[in-house]
């Protein structure tokens, strides 16, 4: 099982602030994915990732996949009490395809 | 369009009880799966049916029974459950096993009492 550490666990920050959240692993990935999950409902897809190197912006959010593909981040500029949720990164692996999971971080923002 | 489907929303039921969820996608997509979420953990894998042949059983008990009826539908039969399986069971779907992308539906609140 490739293993993927997500840091940090719990993060609460005000209103227009930013926040970053890691996704670490020291296996590589073919893809990674970011959902957003809120309580009682199923992850949401934010992004897929594929490329190492690669940047991807959606709006407010920017997801970086590392040249190695073996780490990623997710960064939010200005957040907003809407962001508030659980993000997961899932991470494929190259041969079987199934994914591993990150631990979450529980994001607060207070307005 | 990119949804998944999951009914029922909530399910309670008794450890003699036998109820099933089902899954639906119209995305043409090939491989579906069946993840289980505690509260405040990731999902975790339980089957994977690809060209509606299960490919992929996580040594799941046999309580829990998946079957694909055709490549759109899912289902999980759940027979002499345990309250430690009270979680969330999430249903996703992929195009295929070999690309990576998986769109998840909005879950089964499932007790078991």
């Amino acid at each position: 099982t490739q293993l993927l550490e997500q840091s940090p666990q719990f993060l609460s920050i005000q209103e227009g602030e930013n926040l970053t959240v890691y996704c670490n692993s020291s296996s590589v990935f073919s893809s990674l994915q970011w959902y957003r999950q809120e309580p009682g409902e199923g992850p949401v897809l934010l992004v897929t990732v594929v490329t190492g190197g690669e940047v991807k912006k959606l709006k407010r959010l920017t997801f970086q996949f590392g040249d190695a593909r073996k780490d990623s981040s997710l960064h939010i500029t200005a957040a907003q009490p809407g962001d508030t949720g659980l993000y997961l990164c899932a991470g494929a692996h190259p041969i079987d395809y199934k994914l591993s999971f990150g631990a979450g971080t529980t994001v607060t923002v207070r307005a | 369009d990119t949804e998944v489907t999951q009914t029922p929303k909530h399910l309670v039921m008794g450890m003699t009880n036998k109820k099933s969820l089902k899954c639906e996608q119209h995305m043409g997509h090939r491989a579906m799966y069946w993840y289980k979420q505690k509260a405040k953990k990731p999902p975790e894998l339980m089957f994977v049916y690809s060209y509606e042949k299960l490919s992929i059983n996580e040594s799941v008990p046999s309580r829990f029974s998946p079957e694909c009826p055709n490549s759109s539908l899912l289902n999980l039969h759940l027979h002499a459950l345990q309250p430690e399986d009270s979680a969330l069971y999430l249903c996703a779907s992929s195009q295929g096993t070999n690309t990576d992308t998986q769109y998840f539906g909005p879950g089964t609140r499932l007790t078991v009492l």
